[in-house]
């Protein structure tokens, strides 16, 4: 079993709808999640971050946690096409001296 | 602020050679992580340092190692390329380190292509 878990897509959705982006996880220890997005030929950027059970918003960026079922998600709303790129899970394990592990990511079609 | 810079952008080696990458990290950040990404096995991690420490490794080959500068540049060496050493190699700065809510920053990366 991977460490981090992601569909690896693609997903495709049409402009102005709601994306989708799923991730799972298999240290019940980690504490801190991050998602990042990452256009074909550059680095990763960060988008979210969240270390709470609960929502996270962040304008049109909402991240989800449950760590009870180990899943966090991010859902990205009135979807745009400059939104079309990888979407990277990250964990911070709370053991092993801190480790960042990252999910093979999502990638996502934004149909104009 | 300046951002995670990166050099070289793009290298091209043979089997057999070694190469040496350097990252400055953003101006006060201390810790610089870095990581290996191919298509088939996305990003790895490949080690962390702080104050010029190596403080966490990844399941790399002794062939890759790496150090810090008293100023928090960086720079990862790899001896003995194999082709399957081809990937984009990024370096990642953060304040402290990869504490729990410690947010790294990506650099542009490294494109290594092994002939």
């Amino acid at each position: 079993q991977k460490e981090v878990e992601q569909n690896s897509g693609p997903l495709s959705v049409p402009e102005g709808a709601i994306a989708s982006l799923n991730c799972t996880y298999s240290d019940r220890g980690s504490q801190s999640f991050f998602w990042y997005r990452q256009y074909s030929g550059k680095s990763p950027e960060l988008i979210m971050s969240i270390y709470s059970n609960g929502d996270k918003e962040d304008g049109r960026f909402t991240a989800q946690l449950n760590k009870a079922s180990q899943y966090v998600s991010l859902l990205i709303r009135d979807s745009q096409p400059s939104d079309s790129a990888t979407y990277l899970c990250a964990v911070r394990a709370g053991t092993g001296g801190f480790k960042t592990i990252f999910g093979a990511g999502t990638r996502l079609f934004v149909k104009a | 602020k300046a951002g995670v810079t990166q050099t070289p952008r793009y290298l091209i080696k043979t089997r057999g050679q070694q190469v040496t990458l350097s990252c400055s990290p953003i101006s006060g950040h201390r810790s610089v992580s870095w990581y290996q990404q191919t298509p088939g096995q996305g990003l790895q991690f490949l080690f962390e340092y702080f104050s010029e420490t190596q403080r966490n490794k990844g399941n790399f080959p002794g062939r890759f190692s790496g150090r810090q500068f008293s100023n928090s540049r960086s720079e990862m060496n790899v001896s003995t390329l194999e082709l399957g050493d081809s990937a984009l190699y990024l370096c990642a700065s953060s304040f402290y380190g990869q504490g729990l809510q410690e947010t790294q920053y990506f650099g542009p990366g490294t494109r290594l292509l092994v002939l």
